[in-house]
């Protein structure tokens, strides 16, 4: 199992670009979920999927942030513009919910710098 | 909704000793409560989990302990080694909007000294 994968890894772009991040969750996982995490605030949930339909986007922190999901192997995460302060790893996650089963595996994170 | 804090936020103990981490969270419905491991340059990885209807759960060194009436969790490593310097999440299942939310600690970095 490859286990979820991001791309890119390492991303730096100027303050007022675009910026997309993706991921492919495990297969036949049936949850999404996008985390950023910083030093000051830690790991937050910022949006989650299930059946590739949003469920929660209250972590969103703004109309700068959007996520799709448009079909079970495949997520994006755009930052437009982006801004200094977006600077964080960010991090997909999946899980398979059925059954009352919970675990979420992670992917290795995408580092974001915007300057 | 849920809220869940960590302490202590930095741990060092001697190689072979125990190292011990705690949680504690406010929503008396949360029903899962799974640790992460984080190492530097990766994904939080899961390395173990507890559910509200079992009070201990124990692979290997490492153990969970849930006390539902205090809402309060611990994870346990036991004959620490070096590999296990690291950072440590523990999180809860909140029960907004589907009940698939989970809801992190501030972590805690463990260092183990040789």
């Amino acid at each position: 199992d490859a286990g979820v994968i991001q791309s890119p890894r390492h991303e730096v772009t100027e303050m007022g670009q675009e910026v997309t991040l993706r991921c492919k969750p495990i297969s036949g996982h049936n949850s999404l979920f996008w985390y950023r995490q910083t030093m000051m605030r830690g790991l937050e949930l910022l949006i989650y999927f299930n059946n590739n339909v949003p469920i929660d986007d209250s972590g969103m922190p703004e109309d700068r942030f959007s996520a799709k999901m448009p079909n079970a192997s495949f997520s994006t995460l755009k930052i437009q513009p982006s801004e200094p302060r977006d600077s964080a790893v960010y991090f997909c996650a999946s899980s398979l919910t059925n059954l009352g089963r919970r675990e979420q595996y992670f992917g290795p994170g995408t580092r974001l710098t915007v300057t | 909704g849920e809220n869940v804090e960590q302490h202590p936020s930095t741990l060092s103990v001697q190689e072979g000793d125990s190292a011990v981490i705690k949680c504690t969270y406010s929503d008396s419905a949360s029903n899962y409560f799974p640790w992460y491991k984080q190492e530097l340059g990766k994904g939080p990885q899961l390395i173990i989990d507890i559910r509200s209807n079992v009070g201990e759960k124990k692979d290997q060194r490492i153990a969970v302990t849930l006390n539902k009436t205090a809402k309060h969790f611990s994870l346990h490593i036991t004959e620490t080694q070096p590999e296990d310097s690291a950072v440590y999440f523990c999180a809860a299942k909140g029960t907004f909007q589907g009940a698939q939310k989970l809801v992190f600690g501030q972590g805690t970095r463990l260092t183990i000294n040789p």
